[in-house]
């Protein structure tokens, strides 16, 4: 069954907390991305990995960081949440060599 | 600058209608151009891919087509269910694997009424 799965689902924080959000996939692709969506707004990349520790800033990485330490895994670290981080958070994953692409269900984040 | 500009924004319809929702582009190149499901609180589901210059897709009440030279896509739903109620994310893409990168448009949320 191919799934990624992002944990937790809605999760709401103090400004200032360190918030850690959690995505899996079970399909082995090479390549995991971290999203967030905006009202009105396309989706933005914040950070995509290609493979184990080889990770890239996308268009918005300021204020996020990502560990990737197995293929099945992929983290988004908020380290000091700001309310501006509110947002839904989508991890993707896809196989290197094509284009299909897999999506999460979302982390829904209130800073408050 | 956004690349993806899709309408409209929203569009209410009665279950059993036909609706089409486009899609227009600056993304260059412009490898492929796919379409999303998106669920209220769900992720994004693929619903087709479209590659060719001139393309054309069909899945189900679903059916797609593409104008790179014009860099504008469609996507039709006939026959309208309350369960087509969602946005839908028209997505292009500028290289044929996961180098690439994705470039998403802000979806149209159509909204089925018995």
């Amino acid at each position: 069954d191919m799934k990624v799965t992002q944990m937790p689902r809605y999760l709401i924080k103090r400004m200032g907390e360190n918030v850690l959000l959690e995505c899996g996939q079970d399909m082995s692709h090479e390549t995991m991305y971290w999203y967030r969506q905006d009202p009105g707004l396309g989706l933005q990349l914040i950070y995509i990995s290609y493979d184990v520790d080889s990770n890239s800033e996308g268009d918005i990485p300021k204020g996020y960081r990502v560990s990737r330490k197995k293929r099945e895994h992929f983290s988004l670290i908020l380290d000091s949440a700001k309310t501006n981080q509110t947002s839904v958070y989508f991890c993707a994953s896809s196989p290197r060599e094509n284009t299909e692409v897999f999506f999460g269900k979302g982390t829904r984040l209130t800073v408050v | 600058k956004t690349q993806v500009e899709q309408s409209p924004q929203s569009l209410v319809v009665r279950q059993g209608e036909n609706c089409v929702l486009q899609c227009n582009y600056s993304v260059t190149p412009d490898n492929h151009l796919r379409w999303f499901k998106q669920d209220t609180g769900k992720g994004l589901v693929s619903l087709t891919v479209l590659v060719d210059q001139k393309d054309k897709t069909s899945n189900g009440r679903y059916s797609a087509t593409l104008d790179k030279d014009a860099k504008h896509s469609t996507l039709h739903i006939t026959a309208t269910l309350l369960d087509d109620t969602a946005t839908y994310i028209c997505v292009v893409g500028d290289r044929g694997s996961a180098l690439g990168r994705l470039h998403f448009g802000a979806g149209t949320q159509l909204i089925v009424i018995p």
